[in-house]
């Protein structure tokens, strides 16, 4: 069965706050990871890929386990322009299959 | 920098009428793929194509049929839009391997 999870959050943190996201997924074959970003009735964008055990881009860091089938996305130093759906996806063959999302607001 | 241009991004349309949403994509993509977005429900995968001609069904293909004559145009077609097909639809292409999809702006679609 294909399937992603997220934390189902909200998550409102304060500006500079450290958060985490979770995501599991239950295909073991998914080669490859991706958060997206998801800006209020905006398309989602691409954050990060995530190919091998992790990524760090600035204040983002993604982490992949692939013995528990558990990807992480890190953020730091949150500022308000991070408040948006973060959307975590895993491969499932030639289709990417998405989680349901974790919104996420920073508050001033 | 990829490009995929839905032809619309509002939609009015009345039950019945058949309702066709259009996609181009400019980086010569394998593969395209058609999602609806309702709240609560996440993205979920209504048709994908991954070359000309061909065609897959996704998760909720119902009501749903698609078109590729073209590599760079994937059509979604409403046969009989229906009250429960109003939803936010979202194109997305992505090239061969395991590489990231891009999406259009959406078509937000209210059947009435």
């Amino acid at each position: 069965r294909k399937e992603v999870e997220q934390d189902p959050g909200p998550f409102n943190v304060p500006e500079g706050a450290t958060v985490a996201f979770n995501c599991t997924y239950s295909n073991s074959a998914s080669q490859s990871f991706f958060w997206y970003r998801q800006d209020c009735r905006k398309e989602p964008k691409l954050l990060m890929s995530v190919y091998s055990s992790g990524n760090e881009d600035g204040r983002f860091t993604a982490q992949l386990n692939r013995a528990s089938q558990y990807i992480s996305l890190l953020i730091r130093d949150s500022k308000l322009s991070d408040s948006a759906t973060y959307l975590c996806v895993a491969n499932y063959g030639q289709n990417f299959v998405f989680g349901p999302g974790t919104r996420l607001s920073v508050l001033p | 920098d990829v490009k995929v241009t839905q032809s619309s991004r509002y939609l009015v349309k009345r039950t019945g009428e058949k309702v066709f949403l259009e996609c181009v994509q400019d980086m010569d993509h394998e593969n395209m793929f058609w999602y609806r977005q309702d709240p609560g429900l996440g993205l979920r995968l209504i048709y994908f194509s991954y070359d000309v001609k061909m065609k897959e069904k996704g998760d909720i293909p119902e009501g749903y049929s698609v078109s590729r004559e073209k590599k760079e145009r994937f059509s979604l077609i409403l046969e009989s839009a229906s009250t429960n097909q109003t939803s936010m639809y979202l194109c997305a292409s992505r090239g061969g391997g395991l590489f990231e999809a891009f999406f259009g702006q959406g078509t937000r679609l209210t059947v009435v």
